[in-house]
């Protein structure tokens, strides 16, 4: 059963950057075939899609926080991260992490976070 | 990709038909196109992927159809926990991007 954990402040200040950390268990990190993501969803509203890393190492981000997204892996842990720089209250959302892939779609889900940005 | 989901709000009673759509900005391969369904408070559960493919687990009055710009997602006998929110999404190229929503209000 894959599961996945998003651990990090629910509090960050205006400019700061914002860190998350999903943590994998279940599966390998490593695995061919997946895509490991971050989506975030604003109160009351839909989903953005903010960027990916895939098992070999590639990244992709939405054009629109590209400037500003970092996606990150440490396989030895089996856990893949976000950073997201010069945060405003616009980045005020739970964010998710998930497992993606081209055969099945976005499989499994953490839980969600919230995290605020206020001074 | 633009994903525009219709409609809004749909109110029905439970064992009603429901009939949810997704309409994309340009062609989407029918391979990357998925369905979500969204509690209050909850993550994201996957229910249909590759347009038709029900995920691990999904009842089958839940099906998906379509191709190109129009998918359709649904629901044949509808049952009180399904009363939530539903995305449609494609996951091809980046940016994936979500539809805003439908939902699937009890009358």
């Amino acid at each position: 059963q894959v599961q996945l954990q998003e651990s990090g402040p629910g509090l960050v200040k205006p400019s700061q950057t914002l860190s998350l950390t999903c943590n994998v268990s279940g599966a390998s990190i490593s695995t061919g075939g997946s895509y490991w993501s971050w989506i975030r969803q604003h109160p009351g509203t839909g989903l953005e899609w903010i960027g990916y890393i895939s098992y070999s190492g590639s990244t992709y981000y939405n054009p629109s926080l590209k400037s500003r997204v970092i996606i990150s892996v440490d396989t030895s842990r089996n856990q893949f991260s976000l950073k997201l720089s010069s945060v405003t209250a616009a980045d005020t959302a739970v964010y998710y992490c998930a497992r993606a892939s081209h055969a099945s779609g976005f499989d499994y889900w953490g839980q969600g976070t919230l995290v605020t940005v206020s001074s | 990709i633009v994903l525009t989901q219709s409609p809004g709000t749909l109110t029905l009673s439970p064992g009603e038909r429901a009939t949810l759509s997704c309409r994309a900005s340009q062609g989407v391969s029918s391979t990357y196109l998925a369905w979500y369904q969204q509690k209050h408070g909850q993550a994201p559960r996957l229910l249909i992927y590759g347009a038709f493919r029900r995920a691990t687990g999904i009842p089958d009055r839940f099906s998906g159809s379509g191709s190109g710009t129009d998918f359709t997602l649904t629901i044949s006998r509808l049952e009180p926990e399904d009363f939530a929110v539903y995305y449609c999404q494609h996951y091809s190229t980046s940016p994936y991007t979500f539809g805003q929503g439908t939902k699937l209000e009890i009358k």
